[in-house]
């Protein structure tokens, strides 16, 4: 069973392009988190997602980000038009859909850098 | 609402010295606890979790942590240190209500084990 698998690991993206990142949780899945590692400020909530529904996009900043979990697929994060404060470690996690007692499980992460 | 507050930024300790790594938080609704450590450019590795029962917890690496509900805390402590162990550690907390499982973060503590 694998993990939950980010991709890219390493995204470099000018100013004003947009960024594209992928989640694909571990198999059974059905939960996934969205979290961002800013320098100097920890990690901060950004979005819980279930399939095909957005349930709290309390941490998401109000514009250029977007979140989805289709039916079939993994989860995408995009950010529109960039900007260097965007530069950051985006974390995915998942847990099933019988969330119980259990812990969610983190990818690597995708680490972006804009320029 | 939920707060973490990890008390020291910066852990200096020499190799197999005991540590303790300190954490407490606010909430008003019960929650999980948890520690994850994460390696340089790397992702989040949980090392232990309280969800409910005994408040010792055992985690990997030879970590253990002791839920204190009345004094809000959820420290962690090894008793001998390797040099493998210098890493930065979060201490998070999520309710224990409903399916939203969304981790609320410390700023983390940077531990440097010296030889």
């Amino acid at each position: 069973n694998a993990g939950v698998m980010q991709n890219p690991r390493h995204l470099v993206r000018r100013r004003g392009q947009e960024a594209r990142l992928r989640c694909s949780p571990m198999k059974g899945h059905s939960h996934v988190y969205w979290y961002r590692q800013l320098p100097e400020e920890g990690l901060k909530f950004m979005v819980y997602l279930q399939k095909e529904n957005i349930i709290d996009e309390s941490g998401m900043p109000k514009e250029r980000f977007s979140a989805e979990f289709p039916k079939e697929g993994p989860s995408i994060l995009r950010i529109q038009q960039v900007v260097r404060g965007d530069s950051a470690a985006y974390f995915c996690a998942s847990s099933p859909i019988n969330t119980g007692n259990t812990e969610a499980f983190f990818g690597q992460g995708t680490r972006l850098t804009v320029v | 609402a939920q707060s973490v507050t990890q008390l020291d930024s910066q852990v200096p300790v020499f190799e197999e010295a005991p540590v303790e790594l300190r954490c407490n938080y606010s909430s008003s609704v019960s929650v999980y606890l948890f520690w994850y450590v994460q390696y340089p450019n790397q992702g989040l590795q949980l090392l232990l979790k309280y969800l409910s029962g005994s408040t010792l917890v055992k985690g990997i690496n030879g970590f253990e942590a002791e839920f204190n509900k009345s004094q809000t805390s959820f420290h962690l402590r090894k008793p001998s240190v390797h040099i493998s162990d210098t890493a930065e550690y979060f201490c998070a907390v999520s309710s224990n209500a409903g399916n939203n499982r969304k981790l609320i973060w410390g700023l983390g503590t940077s531990l440097a084990v010296n030889p």
